[in-house]
This record gives C-alpha cells, structure tokens and sequence, in this order.
C-alpha cells in the first residue's frame, strides 16, 4: 500500500514564476491538506480540499491555489513566486469523518532564487 | 504571539536520559493533541496523541493540562534514534483536519 507520494521531491524556480506541485493520497483517504514548512520552523497550514473543493484556508495570500481531482489527487499551485515561497511543501492526507491519523508525504523542497 | 509556542532547544542529552518537552497553547477551543516527530528533511510523523487523563507509550508519556493550556511530553531511557525534532501539534474544534503546529525542539542524544 503506498503511502502519501509528493512530486517533484526537488524544485528549483525564479522569482516571479510560477509553480505546480502534485500529491497523491494514501489509498482510502479523500482529504488532502497543504503545509508549508520554512526552515526551524513547524509546518504552516496553506489550505484543505475535500470533494473537490477547498474547505479550509490558512493565512495564505491569493497566490496560493489548489485543485482535487475525482481520484482524490491534489496540485498546490503557487503564482508570482517570492524568495519567501523557499521551503518543503508537505501534504497530508486523512479520511473526512472520525478521527483519522493524518498522513504526511515526503515533500516538495522548493528554492526561489 | 503564536497559537503554540515550544522551547526550540536543542536539547543535547546522553543515552539514558529523561528528557522533558514543554508545549503552551493559547487557543482554549483547542480540541485535539499531538506530538510529532520529524527526522532531519524527512516528513512529520505522529509519535501520540495527547489525552487529559495522561497516556504511555512504552518509554514515552504524554500529559494535558486544559486548565493551564500546556502539554508535555516524557522520553525515559533515551536512544541515540530518539534524535529528531519533536513538534507540538493542537486543532481547533471545527476544524479536525487542520494541525496547528508548533515550531518543534530539537533533541539530540548523544553516545
């Protein structure tokens, strides 16, 4: 059973551009959420979507966009990139409904430069 | 001030050692608990939930205290796989799903 799987697990980016990172949930679950982690500090919630569609938002600017697909697969879309955005993007993924465990992937390391 | 604030360490301990983790929340709708543990550029991974009446997992004891907001965690015995940074994790009533985390310490038991 595969777990969570991130891709790409590296991504390297200039300002001002723009980018798409993909997620692919635990086999069951139907929820994914976004996390941003800069480095020394924990994860930051950017988002969570659920039936296709975002059911909670962090303290995150417009710039930061997402999408689920039918197969409960997720895209983390970030616009007009800052060197800020430069940190591990994680996902998780849980099951909507009873207290699930969380499930985090691998990440996304991006580098704005 | 931040909704979960932890002591950033490091704590440098040896083999065998207690070592104690303290966590505040500021949140009082804070509904659900958790420590994690993250390894060096690896994912966070749950290490237990965190319950009022206080709960062990083997060589580690996790405890809540609502009234003062403060959650702790007890290693007992360390192990040099022990090291990694261990991050405090709350959700609000509502909203199960979202993990407000803390900023983490970071242990390192030594030979």
């Amino acid at each position: 059973d595969a777990g969570v799987t991130q891709s790409p697990t590296h991504l390297i980016k200039t300002r001002g551009q723009q980018v798409t990172l993909r997620c692919s949930p635990k086999s069951g679950h139907d929820t994914v959420s976004w996390y941003q982690q800069a480095l020394g500090q924990g994860p930051q919630f950017i988002f969570q979507y659920y039936e296709e569609e975002e059911r909670q938002r962090g303290n995150f600017p417009d710039r930061f966009s997402g999408h689920q697909f039918p197969n409960y697969s997720s895209e983390l879309n970030v616009n007009a990139l800052l060197l800020g955005d430069s940190a591990l993007y994680l996902c998780a993924s849980s099951l909507q409904g009873g207290n699930t465990e969380a499930f985090f992937g691998q990440g996304t390391r991006l580098t704005v430069v | 001030r931040k909704e979960v604030e932890q002591d950033p360490g490091p704590f440098n301990v040896p083999e065998g050692a207690t070592v104690a983790f303290n966590c505040t929340y500021s949140n009082s709708a804070s509904q659900s608990f958790f420590w994690y543990r993250q390894d060096c550029r690896k994912e966070p991974k749950l290490l237990m939930s965190v319950y009022s009446s206080g709960n062990e997992d083997g060589r580690f004891t996790a405890q809540l205290n609502r009234a003062s907001q403060y959650i702790s965690l007890l290693i007992r015995d360390s192990k040099l796989s022990d090291s990694a940074t261990y991050l405090c994790v709350v959700t609000r009533t509502g909203s199960a799903r979202q993990l407000t985390f803390g900023s983490g310490t970071q242990l390192t038991v030594l030979p």
